[in-house]
């Protein structure tokens, strides 16, 4: 049973607007929610994260929005730039085990 | 400083063979974890160690086996390969409880013939 959700495989964005992805989640014990962002042939890295007590959290282009009555969060980048295509992970952090999403193929269109 | 090195980067196996995954980190990290990555399902969790000497099961730990003798290092096996296992894996750690963020390693494209 998947307890995150990522419903659009893919995205595609014109460079200097603004990026949201979004994901879903069930697990109400999730305590922490991470993004992470992945090129190909490489290793997910870390992007951003929020504590489930928070509802923002900002770090440069990158804000993570949490709804906790929704069970839902999101991605905004803003400015989104060319370096910014690639693949994003929603996950959710329960003890120390993360549950991640599908994932989100975001391409930045020059 | 290297962080998370998987060994190796890729490898082909006939179905029935055996063999192992090296992870090792350099960070002094309590936790560790080895994932698989398929198409459309994103990175799912095999097993993992809270600490030198322990193990546990994750999401899909049939058909896996795996050790952590040293701090620096968690191994996964593969006692009899099958096409089903073909996949990407990710080895990732963390540093303990409190911190969240896990460093992954660039992972080992693993091909079952």
């Amino acid at each position: 049973d998947q307890q995150v959700k990522q419903n659009s495989p893919s995205l595609s964005v014109q460079e200097g607007r603004i990026s949201i992805l979004n994901c879903d989640y069930t697990n109400s014990m999730f305590d922490y929610f991470l993004w992470y962002k992945k090129y190909p042939a490489e290793g997910p890295t870390f992007l951003i994260s929020i504590s489930s007590i928070k509802d923002k959290n900002e770090d440069g282009r990158f804000t993570v929005f949490l709804n906790k009555s929704a069970k839902h969060l999101s991605l905004h980048i803003v400015p989104s730039q060319p370096g910014d295509s690639a693949v994003y992970f929603c996950a959710g952090n329960n003890d120390y085990k993360l549950s991640f999403g599908a994932g989100t193929t975001v391409t930045v269109r020059a | 400083n290297a962080g998370v090195t998987q060994t190796p980067k890729f490898r082909v196996l006939k179905t029935g063979q055996s063999m192992t995954l090296l992870c090792a980190q350099d960070m002094n990290h309590e936790y560790m974890y080895w994932y698989r990555q398929d198409p459309g399902m994103g990175l799912r969790l095999i097993h993992y160690s809270v600490g030198e000497g322990t193990t546990a099961k994750g999401e899909v730990p049939d058909g896996y086996n795996v050790s952590r003798l040293k701090k620096q290092n968690f191994l996964l096996g593969l006692e009899s390969a099958a096409p089903s296992q073909t996949s990407v894996y990710f080895c990732a750690s963390r540093r303990g409880t409190g911190y969240n963020e896990q460093f992954f390693g660039p992972g080992t494209r693993l091909t079952v013939l």
